[in-house]
């Protein structure tokens, strides 16, 4: 089955406490991309990958990390979670390079941050 | 960034009432997309749209592309409580170089009351 998979679903963690939220899919597809969705903000994109080991930020990139390695995994890393960092985190991934095809999302991660 | 603007945020309806939400730009797109977001769950693609003026229809749901390519519309006829969730629009920008990714509207969380 066609799928974007992201773990954990849920995390509660700390300020300051490194963690990685890690994204899948096999499609194949070359753009990868997370997004932040919050109340009244709808969905801000925080970096995308357009290929291996190409990767650039999105509209709110500050206190995040992304690598591109593999075709199929994108994580996000936060060096140091603060509690503006909670949110609902998709990840999502696009079949041509330029990210302005149909998007794939994966099932969300739901971060809080104490 | 590109600023897509989406309203109503909010919009409650008795079932089988009619439902509308628009999305509008400053700027020409290239694109827009509509996606659905079912409460607790991820945005699934509906449908895209790139001609200027473009109508499509999926059953109850027309969705339309403004003549300038500016703006955009969903229309769901006679909701049923299966169209609760949140809409969103996505864009992408004529005028952007490379036009990377999309720009998703605010979204518009539509209640329907049984």
């Amino acid at each position: 089955e066609a799928q974007v998979t992201q773990n954990p679903r849920y995390l509660i963690t700390v300020t300051g406490k490194k963690l990685t939220v890690t994204c899948s899919q096999n499609m194949n597809h070359e753009y990868m991309s997370w997004y932040r969705q919050d109340p009244g903000l709808g969905l801000r994109q925080i970096y995308y990958s357009m290929n291996v080991e190409v990767t650039d930020k999105g509209d709110v990139p500050e206190g995040y990390k992304v690598s591109r390695k593999e075709k199929r995994n994108f994580p996000l890393i936060l060096e140091s979670p603060s509690p503006n960092q909670t949110s609902l985190y998709f990840c999502a991934s696009s079949s041509t390079k330029r990210g302005t095809d149909t998007q794939y999302f994966g099932p969300g991660t739901r971060l809080t941050v104490l | 960034g590109q600023q897509v603007m989406q309203i109503p945020q909010y919009q409650h309806v008795q079932e089988g009432e009619d439902f509308t939400t628009y999305c509008n730009s400053s700027t020409t797109l290239s694109n827009i997309q509509w996606y659905k977001q079912r409460p607790g769950g991820h945005p699934v693609f509906l449908i895209q749209l790139v001609k200027s003026g473009e109508v499509k229809k999926q059953k109850r749901l027309t969705f339309q592309f403004g003549e300038a390519k500016k703006n955009s519309s969903l229309h769901i006829t006679a909701t049923q409580t299966t169209d609760v969730g949140t809409y969103f629009c996505a864009a992408a920008s004529f005028d952007q170089t490379g036009a990377n990714n999309l720009f998703f509207g605010t979204g518009t969380r539509l209640t329907v009351i049984p």
